[in-house]
């Protein structure tokens, strides 16, 4: 079993839909929890970062952890052909080595 | 700041050939990182380096690979005998010098190595 589990995806949805996407883990040592968008070809853009559970909001961004239940999530308001990427969930447990997901391909149609 | 940067973007070599990858964190930025991304897989750590001292390998990193940071400015990732194997996408990220309790990445665009 990986530390952490992330649905492949593909996700296709229309503009304008809020998107859920998720991550679950096993090594409740993890305290650190971020979220990157990676579009074909790039490096990964950190987009949201968060310290042991609750929610933080960023514009059209939302990331939850729940340490109980090892799960974190990240959701997008108002989706836009723009968000069209991959997005990565990493976590640490406040080391240098992080563990990222798979990445799940997000696709916003017009 | 321009960012994190990586040359070359793109390498074919020909399996058995060395090659050399570079990263240039940000300035200023004193631990660096170099992961290996496969298509559909996430940025699998490689090593990481906290201004020139390499602080720690992944047992990913065979011997044919060797990474240096001399004067901890830019880095250097080398793959001897390269095999088709090692295809993939190799990405520096760089984070600042007493930045939060744990660090913020930034990642550059990293190099896509294909060997053929």
């Amino acid at each position: 079993q990986k530390e952490v589990e992330q649905d492949p995806g593909p996700l296709s949805v229309p503009e304008g839909a809020i998107v859920s996407l998720n991550c679950t883990y096993s090594n409740s040592a993890f305290q650190y929890f971020m979220w990157y968008r990676q579009y074909s070809r790039k490096g990964p853009e950190l987009l949201m970062y968060t310290y042991s559970s609750g929610n933080k909001e960023d514009g059209r961004f939302t990331a939850q952890v729940d340490k109980s239940s090892k799960y974190i999530s990240l959701f997008i308001r108002d989706s836009q052909p723009s968000d069209s990427a991959t997005y990565l969930c990493a976590m640490t447990s406040g080391t240098y080595k992080y563990i990222f997901g798979t990445g799940t391909r997000l696709k916003v149609l017009a | 700041d321009t960012g994190v940067s990586q040359d070359p973007r793109h390498k074919i070599t020909k399996r058995g050939q060395n090659v050399t990858f570079r990263c240039d964190p940000i300035s200023e930025h004193n631990r660096l990182y170099w992961y290996r991304q496969t298509l559909g897989q996430g940025p699998e750590f490689l090593t990481y380096f906290q201004n020139e001292a390499q602080l720690e390998k992944s047992r990913l990193l065979s011997d044919r690979f060797s990474a240096e940071r001399p004067k901890g400015s830019f880095s250097t990732l080398e793959i001897q005998r390269t095999e088709q194997g090692d295809s993939a996408m190799y990405l520096c990220a760089s984070t600042p010098r007493g930045g939060q309790s744990v660090d913020e990445q930034y990642f550059g665009p990293g190099t896509r190595l294909t060997v053929t």
